[in-house]
């Protein structure tokens, strides 16, 4: 079964860089989730798109942006990376944003900031 | 606001010895509970979920979950624990009326099951 897709698997980069991580829900999912991982840390909700559209805010910070394209995907871009933006980014995607549906994660984007 | 505890950092217990984590919870209304387990490297993996019903939740890998909402809490557990079990677990929660759509994790605890 397909799943949550995401790119690049490895990301290093220098401090004052940007960077953009990418998410490929599972087919007919409209619903995707951006969390962020700090070493040793629980998954922190950054920010999630429903149809397109912003549905939540969590802890995401002002440097940081993301969207849902037409073809569902979502990217996150970052900017003025910092070495605390170090972390493992993680995509999930459900079928819709009703409070039951479970998510699906992918594997996560490993980002060293230098 | 929503928010999960896990009192554990690390469990350890015996490879064919049951298991339990423990998590507790703290949302306004009637939660969704969820438990995700975590391998070294890979995203997060869906074992079980309690929305409503029968308190005492099945999930995947033998794993499950008891409800029990006076105590607000949401262990999960094993029977026989299995080497291969051994992997970061997390408790997560939902609120129905808080308007969070996402789930709040716990702090994770790591399940080491020895041969």
């Amino acid at each position: 079964a397909a799943g949550v897709i995401q790119s690049p698997r490895h990301l290093i980069k220098e401090k004052r860089e940007t960077a953009t991580l990418k998410c490929y829900p599972i087919p007919r999912h409209d619903t995707v989730y951006w969390y962020q991982q700090g070493p040793g840390q629980d998954p922190q909700f950054l920010i999630s798109f429903y149809e397109k559209m912003q549905s939540d805010k969590g802890s995401i910070p002002d440097r940081f942006s993301a969207q849902q394209f037409s073809d569902y995907h979502s990217e996150l871009n970052m900017s003025s990376l910092e070495l605390g933006d170090s972390a493992l980014y993680f995509c999930a995607s459900s079928r819709s944003l009703k409070t039951g549906e479970k998510l699906f994660f992918g594997s996560g984007t490993q980002l060293s900031v230098l | 606001a929503q928010s999960v505890a896990q009192p554990e950092d690390q469990v350890n217990v015996a490879e064919g010895n049951p298991l339990t984590v423990k998590c507790t919870y703290s949302v306004s209304g009637n939660p969704y509970l969820f438990w995700y387990v975590q391998y070294p490297n890979r995203g997060l993996q869906f074992l079980l979920k309690y929305i409503t019903g029968d308190n005492l939740v099945k999930g995947s890998y033998g794993f499950e979950a008891e409800f029990n909402k006076s105590q607000t809490s949401f262990h999960l557990k094993k029977p026989s624990a299995l080497v291969s079990d051994s992997a970061l677990y997390f408790c997560a929660v939902r609120g129905p009326n808080t308007g969070r759509r996402a789930l709040t994790f716990g702090s994770g605890t790591r399940l080491q099951v020895q041969p």
